[in-house]
């Protein structure tokens, strides 16, 4: 079975651009949940999706958004981009979302924000 | 206040010795706890988990240890390699969502 599969694995972007990271999550599993890592703060949980609503949120602001599609698919959008974004940003995709499948991870996007 | 920046705690172990690697969670009503290992240039693996109506949990040379009176979660790896260097984080899951401590870095010396 393929694992979570994140798109691009770098991007270099300038301050005050938008960027789109790619999700696609291990078959058959519904639940998507976007993480930003970095080595100030850790693993900060965004937002998780189900069945292409949003289900829960972290304490991001509003330049970060999301989706789902109806394929559980996911994007993640990070507007009007600033220096501080820079990050590693996780998807990870578990069966339910739930308190009873773990959470597994793809490898990430490196954002780079100059 | 927002925390100044992450001071990652090391732990060297000698190749073959058992590794024991902590984490004090925060939330007494979690009750579900996992184990990731993160090699450099990879996103986060799934090493074991526990549920909170257990104590112990045996994989495949690792044990994980929950003390639910003390909220403290321990990974234990046994006949440590150097394959096993990376960083370990414990995740909780509170509320929706799972909430990660800031994680141990393993580095197994020959």
């Amino acid at each position: 079975k393929a694992g979570v599969t994140q798109t691009p694995r770098y991007l270099i972007k300038t301050r005050g651009q938008q960027v789109t990271l790619s999700c696609s999550p291990i078959s058959g599993h519904r639940s998507v949940s976007w993480y930003q890592q970095t080595p100030g703060q850790g693993l900060q949980f965004l937002f998780e999706y189900f069945s292409e609503t949003q289900r829960n949120k972290g304490n991001f602001p509003g330049r970060f958004s999301g989706r789902q599609f109806s394929n559980s698919r996911s994007e993640m959008n990070v507007s009007t981009l600033e220096l501080g974004d820079s990050a590693l940003y996780l998807c990870a995709s578990s069966l339910t979302g739930n308190d009873d499948s773990p959470l597994h991870f793809g490898n990430g996007t490196r954002l780079t924000v100059t | 206040g927002e925390s100044v920046g992450l001071h990652l705690p090391t732990l060297s172990v000698q190749e073959g010795d058992n590794s024991i690697i902590n984490c004090a969670y925060s939330n007494s009503a979690s009750d579900y706890f996992i184990w990731y290992k993160q090699e450099s240039g990879k996103g986060p693996q799934f090493i074991i988990d526990i549920r909170s109506n257990m104590d112990k949990r045996q994989g495949q040379r690792v044990t994980v240890l929950l003390n639910k009176t003390v909220k403290h979660l321990s990974l234990q790896i046994a006949a440590t390699q150097p394959g096993d260097s990376a960083v370990y984080f414990c995740a909780e899951n509170y509320g929706q969502n799972f909430v990660f401590g800031p994680g141990t870095r393993l580095s197994v010396l020959p």
